[in-house]
């Protein structure tokens, strides 16, 4: 089955980076986007922005655009998200999400997310 | 960007009764809005696509309606592992924003 697993808990001072890496299996890596979304504590889900898998364009919310980059690592069916320059307001799940549309398919700029990582809490304190 | 108003933030219901939860954008998204379901300590899971389509292996009780800003998601027969937070998405318009979630609770 499709299934996308996450790597494990970070916990990072302010100005620090952080890198999570999401690995899929169950289908062929290259036919489908991932998104990261992450989900504030109490709060509601925010996407952050989209890679493919393919070529490894990518789509960025403004929000993060400068701080984010994500990654691909097709021999290992691995994405990667890195975020830089912490602040304590960037604690949160951090979640990969696969589109459920397969490239080739996509009708719009962003598609829906099925399915989803199990989530990386990541905690930014000094 | 398109904001996505869910209403009620919390409902209270006990198993067998219906569930309706509410989810308005500010500007018209067409059919292109969702429904996920997240319980606690859970990533979210996709349950309606396209407004009405339900994903694979979503249960039938789970129905979803609506199209240009109101939509509605229905769950016809409350079960007990249904109580979790509800959240609408929405893709017409770039970025893709989602709502602020409905808390469904065991009255």
């Amino acid at each position: 089955q499709v299934q996308l697993v996450q790597s494990g808990a970070e916990v990072k001072k302010p100005g620090a980076s952080v890198k999570v890496s999401c690995q899929a299996s169950g289908y062929t890596f290259t036919t489908f986007g991932i998104n990261w979304v992450r989900q504030a504590p109490g709060q509601g889900l925010q996407w952050m922005g989209w890679i493919s898998a393919y070529n490894g364009d990518t789509n960025y919310a403004q929000k993060f655009q400068g701080r984010v980059t994500m990654t691909t690592d097709t021999s290992a069916s691995t994405v990667y998200m890195e975020l830089r320059s912490l602040r304590s307001d960037d604690t949160a799940v951090y979640y990969c999400a696969r589109d459920r549309n397969p490239l080739e398919l996509r009708s719009l700029r962003s598609d829906w997310f099925d399915p989803w990582g199990q989530g990386t809490l990541v905690t930014v304190s000094s | 960007e398109i904001v996505l108003t869910q209403s009620p933030a919390t409902l209270s219901l006990s198993p067998g009764e219906r569930a309706t939860l509410s989810c308005r954008a500010s500007q018209s998204v067409s059919n292109y809005l969702a429904w996920y379901q997240q319980k606690p300590g859970q990533a979210p899971r996709l349950l309606i696509y396209d407004a009405s389509n339900r994903a694979a292996g979503i249960p039938a009780r789970f129905s979803g309606s609506g199209s240009g800003t109101d939509f509605t998601l229905t769950i016809s027969s409350l079960e007990p592992e249904d109580f979790a937070v509800y959240s609408c998405q929405q893709r017409r318009i770039w970025p893709p924003t989602f709502g602020q979630g409905t808390r469904l609770e065991i009255k």
